[in-house]
């Protein structure tokens, strides 16, 4: 089976642009979670989707969404850039109890 | 609320060395427990996961970890380190099966000759 799979890789923007984050999930799993990570704060927890509804919401400002659509694939926005936004935006898609994390998209804010 | 403390920011092993890294959980209940590994670049892979039962469990790439319920941890273990476990580790806790984790900062692991 082919891994959960984040594009683009790595994106450049500038402060006050948006950015949207696409992430596919392993086929079958229908649970697809954001987490942002930073050296400063770590790995952070920004929402789930499940079967196109979110089902949990970490303590983000609410520039950030996500979405999910029917195939489970999942998109993460940012709205009004910050300089704080530069971050690995890492996608996890789950099955039960265990989490399976895609390879991340990094963005830089300028 | 759940918190993850991981006391080691930065480990340096010799190849061949044991390792022990360690994480201790803030929760009431017995949590999911978790640890991941980060090579640079990637994403997180599950080593092992613990959810009941036997409180040592055995993950992949030779490692193990010890639930110890009594004093809130959950400690990752590797008899022989090998250069190639050169990353960051990061524990991580889960109130159920469909809750968000919460991860600690990581520990970062350096393997020298």
């Amino acid at each position: 089976k082919a891994g959960v799979t984040q594009t683009p890789r790595y994106l450049i923007k500038t402060r006050g642009q948006q950015v949207t984050l696409s992430c596919s999930p392993i086929s079958g799993h229908r649970s697809v979670s954001w987490y942002q990570q930073t050296p400063g704060q770590g790995l952070q927890f920004l929402f789930e989707y499940f079967s196109e509804t979110q089902r949990n919401k970490g303590n983000f400002p609410g520039r950030f969404s996500g979405r999910q659509f029917s195939n489970s694939r999942s998109e993460m926005n940012v709205s009004t850039l910050e300089l704080g936004d530069s971050a690995l935006y890492l996608c996890a898609s789950r099955v039960e109890n265990e989490q399976f994390f895609g390879p991340g998209t990094r963005l830089t804010v300028l | 609320a759940q918190s993850v403390t991981q006391p080691d920011i930065h480990i340096t092993v010799s190849e061949g060395a044991s390792l022990e890294l360690r994480c201790n959980y803030s929760y009431g209940a017995t949590p999911y427990l978790f640890w991941y590994v980060q090579s640079p670049g990637q994403g997180l892979q599950l080593l092992l996961k613990y959810f009941s039962g036997d409180t040592l469990v055995q993950g992949i790439k030779g490692f193990e970890a010890e639930f110890k319920r009594s004093q809130s941890s959950f400690n990752l273990r590797k008899p022989s380190v090998h250069w190639s476990d050169a990353a960051e580790y990061f524990c991580a806790v889960a109130s159920g099966g469909n809750t968000p984790l919460v991860f600690g900062k990581g520990t970062r692991l350096s393997v020298i000759a």
